[in-house]
């Protein structure tokens, strides 16, 4: 059975940093690409960010770039994601989800943890 | 603004067919890039409900179907039933922003 566990959430004030983390198990970790997707309180779903099974190529979205970073330990099973510069509207749901596909053009999220809350308020 | 466009809601009475429509452009759907659909029950993660634009997951009734053209898909929900009502976000790829994207999500609601 696939499971995404995240961890990593919590209170920060604006400027700080956070590394979240999504432990990942039932299925063979580094043969999928995977993605972290945030929701803002009563909000739609947000694509962040996205790495290769390698995690030789990464791929953010313009309203994070430069300040998140997406890895992973293929050795850990593990998923992360570096957030740093955080502002009030980074306050959100953080999923990470595995990616199935071909290519880049037909990847879907077939699997979603449930999520951690991150919220950045002084 | 979302870069696929969806209605931010619908509703229809128990029994009854409705759509959700997403629509983009030329860089995402119209580029040939597939289309899939996500359910997300209140509290919840999304699930997919439809995937490769036209391809239900094992678990997902066939009263969900989905459809892809042009610049725009559509996803149908027919013998509408109270379980349904939650939000529904479409996702494609788009070649501009060499990320994925997703509709603004839409909120079926059941009478």
């Amino acid at each position: 059975e696939v499971q995404l566990l995240e961890s990593g959430g919590g209170l920060v004030q604006p400027g700080g940093s956070l590394r979240l983390s999504c432990a990942a198990s039932g299925f063979t970790f580094s043969g999928f690409a995977m993605s972290w997707v945030r929701q803002a309180p009563g909000k739609g779903l947000e694509w962040l960010s996205g790495l290769t099974g390698s995690g030789g190529d990464t791929y953010h979205a313009d309203s994070v770039k430069g300040r998140f970073t997406i890895s992973r330990d293929n050795s850990k099973n593990t998923l992360y994601l570096q957030m740093n510069s955080l502002r009030a509207e980074d306050t959100a749901v953080y999923y990470c989800a595995k990616a199935e596909g071909r290519t880049y053009s037909n990847y879907y999220f077939d699997y979603w943890g449930q999520g951690t809350l991150v919220t950045v308020s002084s | 603004q979302s870069v696929l466009t969806q209605p931010p809601s619908v509703s229809g009475a128990p029994g009854q067919r409705v759509t959700i429509s997403c629509t983009g452009s030329s860089s995402n759907i119209g580029a040939d890039s597939d289309v899939h659909w996500y359910q997300q029950l209140p509290g919840t993660a999304p699930k997919v409900l439809i995937y490769l634009n036209i391809n239900r997951p094992s678990g997902v009734p066939d009263r969900f179907s989905a459809s892809k053209s042009g610049t725009s898909a559509s996803l149908a929900i027919t013998g509408l039933q109270a379980e349904d009502e939650a939000d529904y976000y479409c996702q494609s790829y788009d070649s501009s922003l060499s990320g994925w994207v997703f509709g603004g999500g839409t909120k079926l609601t059941v009478l």
